[in-house]
């Protein structure tokens, strides 16, 4: 079975600040991994992913995330950061060969004017 | 293009009925799945539908929730005799095949009073 930790529920920052959201997964098989954004009262968006190759990965949005095989971490970051990423962000992985997404709890993103 | 449709936006019944949801995935994608947001147990995965395999109901959390799929295209997902625990966001998703990104829609809020 796959878990996925996202390590802060909630993440205030300052417009224009680097930011970094933290995921982790646990699997005892190979994955695919990727980090969905939220915006209120919408659907969920594909930020990113990774399936193979380099390990970082860079996304829309200016965001960016790095596969880290040794640590099982795939963490989000973004350097400045502006009002509108005000979202919840939810980290994921897919067992590779398999079709559904084990998602993280998310992490609320509040940017601060 | 015309992304993954859900309707009704939102769903009020009383505990013991029964609902439907329906999902309509983006033209010529194959998978669709349906998600469950929770605030107890954010996002799960329900259930998964490939082309004319058997589907993938491993995330369905009892025998009264089921799902179809009509000739490869429109999904419904029926949840009986509801309770208030059944109360969530439910998420439908699809994609172009097996392995591929997973496009949301805005999901249906379900609240069971």
């Amino acid at each position: 079975a796959q878990s996925v930790t996202q390590l802060d529920s909630q993440v205030p920052v300052f417009e224009e600040a680097p930011v970094e959201l933290r995921c982790n997964y646990s699997s005892s098989v190979s994955v695919y991994l990727f980090w969905y954004v939220q915006y209120p009262n919408q659907g969920l968006q594909l930020l990113l992913k990774y399936l193979s190759g380099s390990t970082l990965v860079k996304g829309i949005n200016g965001f960016e995330a790095e596969f880290n095989k040794s640590q099982t971490s795939f963490h989000l970051r973004k350097p400045s950061v502006h009002i509108s990423d005000t979202a919840e962000y939810f980290c994921a992985v897919s067992p590779q060969g398999a079709q559904k997404l084990v998602f993280g709890q998310g992490t609320r993103l509040t940017i601060n004017p | 293009g015309a992304g993954v449709s859900q309707s009704p936006s939102n769903k009020v019944t009383e505990k013991g009925k029964d609902v439907e949801l329906r999902c309509d995935p983006i033209s010529g994608h194959t998978a669709l799945y349906w998600y469950r947001q929770s605030l107890g147990q954010g996002l799960e995965f329900l259930i998964y539908f490939q082309g004319n395999s058997a589907p993938d109901k491993s995330g369905l959390p009892s025998d009264r929730f089921s799902a179809e799929r009509t000739g490869g295209s429109v999904s419904t997902l029926t949840i009986q005799r509801t309770q208030q625990e059944d109360s969530a966001v439910y998420l439908c998703a699809s994609s172009p095949g097996v392995q591929e990104t997973q496009y949301f829609g805005p999901g249906t809020r379900l609240l069971v009073l």
